[in-house]
């Protein structure tokens, strides 16, 4: 069966501060890989996706990137956060489907607080 | 911006009492997907509707879509306190590859 890892659960980070957010999956190839933000109590804005390897689609601009060096692997980062990044992280997987948005799997989800 | 707006908000109501939410979206989808979120908790799938689909039943979720008004209804039967949680419509797109667009969720309560 598929499952999908995130971690650190939680975090609190100074302004400034460069930030790692991993996320893996497990039992499944060349799935789509997503993140999201969530502000408290709103629903989802989604930050980037992935296809595939080394391709990254940035919907908002912002002060984050991504990477995904593999398959399974997709990673949330920064050089300097701002106030403004605190949030609940969520990433999430479906598999690819030309012509369609199938359904996401989610993971547990990473709260970073910026102080 | 989001594109699926749910309504209410908030909604409140008794144990057994059936709880409906309502989606609604501005462009052309493939598909519409439910999910439920617990507090602090990752988004769970709960129901996909086609756009070709009018209704689609799931235990007791039942959900509805009308294309012609760019909306969908989801209604829990005999809600259970359990039921306790956040639901989120989201739309996939016929173009646009892959990706949801997810509305600003309704917050349900289900009291004992």
């Amino acid at each position: 069966s598929q499952t999908i890892h995130q971690w650190p659960a939680t975090l609190v980070q100074p302004v400034g501060s460069p930030l790692s957010l991993e996320c893996t999956v497990e039992g499944t190839s060349n799935p789509n890989l997503y993140w999201y933000r969530q502000a408290a109590g709103r629903g989802l804005q989604l930050l980037f996706y992935s296809v595939g390897i080394g391709q990254i689609s940035s919907e908002v601009p912002q002060n984050l990137s991504a990477s995904r060096p593999q398959d399974r692997q997709f990673i949330l980062s920064s050089k300097k956060l701002l106030l403004s990044d605190s949030g609940f992280y969520l990433c999430a997987w479906s598999v690819f489907e030309t012509g369609g948005s199938n359904e996401q799997f989610f993971g547990p989800g990473t709260r970073l607080t910026v102080l | 911006s989001q594109q699926g707006e749910e309504d209410p908000q908030a909604l409140s109501i008794q144990e057994g009492e059936n709880a409906t939410m309502n989606c609604s979206y501005k462009t052309s989808i493939n598909n519409l997907q439910w999910y439920r979120q617990n507090s602090g908790r990752g988004l769970v799938h709960l129901i996909l509707i086609r756009s070709n689909e009018r209704e689609k039943h799931s235990g007791r979720l039942r959900v509805t879509l009308d294309t012609s008004k760019k909306s969908s209804s989801l209604l829990i039967t005999a809600s259970r306190a359990a039921d306790t949680a956040s639901y989120f419509c989201a739309t996939g797109r016929i173009q646009g590859a892959q990706k949801l667009v997810f509305g600003q969720g309704t917050r349900l309560t289900i009291n004992p």
